[in-house]
């Protein structure tokens, strides 16, 4: 078992909805999660990053953690095409620096026009 | 602008050969880091440094060597004995104290 599973979809909403994208995680260690967002062809783009438990909101985007189902979110609303990209979910145990990430396998978002 | 170079962006290699992978970063971080991706697999760890002059391996490093002779960089070889080097190649680095890391562009290696 991955400690870190997540749908590699593909997923395709149409423009100006809400997107869900979630991964769940195994290791209770993990206290902290990113989301990355990867363009095709191109390196991983750091979005959120949250501590723990708790939601964090950034413009369009809301990170949501919950530690109790080991279930970490991303929501993404009024959905844009240039949304369109592969989703990365990572964790990290601690907060000491040089801490390996470990990283879902990605979900490929299409956003329809 | 800071950030993290890599080049180049596009390899081609013949079975049996060496190549070397650059990476640069003007960020100031004491820590980088080397990924292969692969379709359907993730970012998988091959080797990591934290200081200069010292670098472990990481989950898949048979096959690779690196060398940490200056912060600012951290270069990868693919030597012969990678027996499926064809990926995309990711370098990253972070702050001490800091768990996010930042990615360069990446090198897609192709074996002809």
């Amino acid at each position: 078992q991955k400690e870190v599973e997540q749908d590699p979809g593909p997923l395709s909403v149409p423009e100006g909805a809400i997107v869900s994208l979630n991964c769940t995680y195994s290791n209770s260690a993990f206290q902290y999660f990113m989301w990355y967002r990867q363009y095709s062809r191109k390196g991983p783009e750091l979005l959120m990053y949250t501590y723990s438990s708790g939601n964090k909101e950034d413009g369009r985007f809301t990170a949501q953690v919950d530690k109790s189902s080991k279930y970490i979110s991303l929501f993404i609303r009024d959905s844009q095409p240039s949304d369109s990209a592969t989703y990365l979910c990572a964790t990290a145990r601690s907060n000491f620096g040089n801490e390996k990430l470990t990283f879902g396998t990605g979900t490929r978002l299409t956003i329809i026009p | 602008d800071g950030g993290i170079t890599q080049s180049p962006k596009y390899l081609f290699r013949k079975e049996g050969q060496n190549v070397t992978l650059s990476c640069e970063q003007n960020l100031n971080h004491d820590a980088m880091y080397w990924y292969r991706q692969d379709p359907g697999q993730g970012l998988r760890l091959i080797y990591y440094s934290q200081i200069v002059n010292d670098f472990q391996k990481g989950d898949i490093a048979e096959g690779y060597s690196v060398s940490r002779e200056k912060k600012e960089s951290f270069p990868l070889t693919v030597t012969s004995a990678q027996k499926n080097p064809t990926a995309f190649y990711l370098c990253a680095s972070n702050e001490e104290g800091r768990e996010e890391q930042f990615f360069g562009p990446g090198t897609r290696l192709t074996v002809l």
